[in-house]
């Protein structure tokens, strides 16, 4: 079975900071990973997927993310917050990148303040 | 890119009656669509697979008579909660498969039981 697993709640940056948005995912096959951003009342938006064609994957709005075997991890940054990066992100992982269903972090909080 | 579109974006019902919210893929056919649930700070939980002419596949602890899915085209899945209560109030998100395999997130639907 696969899990991702999203390391804090909660994460409040300075405008201007580095944002780091951790994720450890779970699977016994190679997985495929994505960060989605949420904001209130929202649908999903893609930012990055990890297919496997590179480990450091670059996403929309300035993200990136590595992907990182040993360390089954696949956090997401951002060299410097924009207040409107503020909203909810999440991690999730598919089996395959045919389009299954996929499995959601809970989620993490980006706060920014000025 | 991919447009999912949900409708209605708010519904408001009394306890007992019944409410169909929709997900249309607008610029693509959909043979599969997936339904999610979200609750207020958490992360989105699987509750169906949705096939297009064929009966949905629940996940595990969905109530497949209270939450009846229909995928009568490739462009439309409903949801519909049947006999809603308080306890049904939340924030479902579709999201329709494209060509390419890719997911793509309706906007949700706020749905609140009085």
């Amino acid at each position: 079975a696969q899990s991702v697993t999203q390391l804090g709640s909660h994460v409040s940056v300075s405008e201007g900071a580095l944002v780091l948005l951790r994720c450890n995912y779970s699977s016994s096959v190679p997985p495929y990973l994505f960060w989605y951003v949420q904001y209130p009342n929202q649908g999903l938006q893609l930012l990055l997927k990890y297919t496997s064609a590179a480990t450091l994957v670059k996403g929309i709005n300035g993200f990136e993310a590595e992907f990182k075997k040993s360390e089954t991890s696949f956090h997401l940054t951002k060299p410097s917050a924009h207040m409107s990066d503020a909203a909810e992100y999440f991690c999730a992982v598919s089996p395959n990148q045919a389009g299954t269903a996929l499995i959601f972090g809970k989620g993490t909080t980006l706060s920014v303040s000025s | 890119g991919a447009v999912v579109s949900q409708h209605p974006s708010w519904v408001i019902c009394k306890s007992g009656t019944s409410v169909k919210i929709e997900c249309r893929s607008l610029d693509f056919q959909a043979t599969t669509m997936f339904w999610y649930r979200q609750f207020p700070k958490q992360s989105l939980m699987l509750m169906a697979t949705s096939n297009e002419g064929s009966k949905a596949t629940y996940e595990q602890g969905v109530e497949k008579d209270k939450f009846l899915i229909n995928h009568a085209s490739l462009t439309l899945s409903t949801l519909t909660v049947t006999s809603a209560h308080p306890e049904d109030s939340s924030f479902y998100i579709c999201s329709a498969r494209g060509g390419t395999g890719e997911l793509f997130f309706g906007e949700g639907s706020r749905l609140t039981v009085l």
